[in-house]
């Protein structure tokens, strides 16, 4: 299957600080990109869609000033927590879809991200 | 809107049992299923998907069909291992949307 690689693949940082998380898909085309939060034992949380060339469009809840997304190209999108907190700690996952195929969509493997 | 309603977890096996994890649906139209595995502190991996009714899809010995006139897509497998401890999600999208996720449910098989 298709590959999609996220890094890092964790990252411990101080508060204020800000992380950038890349997502790149490997051996296909992207036009969207899709960003999660996983809390500890629960389901994915869908934070906002990215395509390519155009901004992010957020879900409802997600500070988009805090949570910054930029998809610049077909196979990366980026995403940046700035001035980081200690509850910006969580699992990030990306996942992208092929522009050809557009039914499933490739996760990469996650970022740990802890804030102290 | 489009949903996704999995058994609770956690389920735990013995090695070689049967395994079944439920999965209902609602959603319009006619949405395309799926079965993702999250093994610990890793992503989502593609089990198996199904994209028309009575499909059925089918990986690593795990099977689910897309049952439409119960709007479900169970997950079945007929000897599980050690090896599939994991977390597993059901899913469904319609065209380019954002998946549509379950819960999880966390499957532990004791040897």
């Amino acid at each position: 299957g298709a590959v999609v690689s996220q890094h890092p693949s964790w990252v411990i940082c101080k508060s204020g600080t800000s992380v950038k998380i890349e997502c790149r898909s490997l051996d296909f085309q992207a036009t969207t990109m899709f960003w999660y939060r996983q809390f500890p034992k629960q389901s994915l949380m869908l934070m906002a869609t990215s395509n390519e060339g155009s901004k992010a469009t957020y879900e409802q809840g997600v500070e988009k000033d805090k949570f910054l997304i930029n998809h610049a190209s077909l196979t990366l999108s980026t995403l940046t927590v700035t001035s980081a907190h200690p509850e910006d700690s969580s699992f990030y996952i990306c996942s992208a879809r092929d522009r050809g195929t557009s039914i499933e969509a490739f996760f990469g493997q996650g970022t740990r991200l802890t804030v102290v | 809107g489009n949903s996704v309603t999995q058994m609770e977890g956690p389920v735990t096996l013995s090695e070689e049992a049967f395994l079944t994890i439920n999965c209902t649906y609602t959603a319009t139209g006619y949405p395309s299923l799926f079965w993702y595995v999250q093994y610990p502190g890793e992503g989502l991996q593609l089990l198996l998907k199904a994209t028309k009714a009575d499909d059925k899809g089918s990986n690593k010995g795990f099977e689910a069909t897309y049952r439409k006139e119960t709007t479900s897509f169970h997950l079945e497998k007929g000897s599980v291992q050690v090896s599939d401890s994991a977390v597993y999600f059901c899913a469904l999208s319609r065209g380019n949307t954002p998946l549509v996720f379950g819960k999880g449910t966390r499957l532990s098989v004791i040897a």
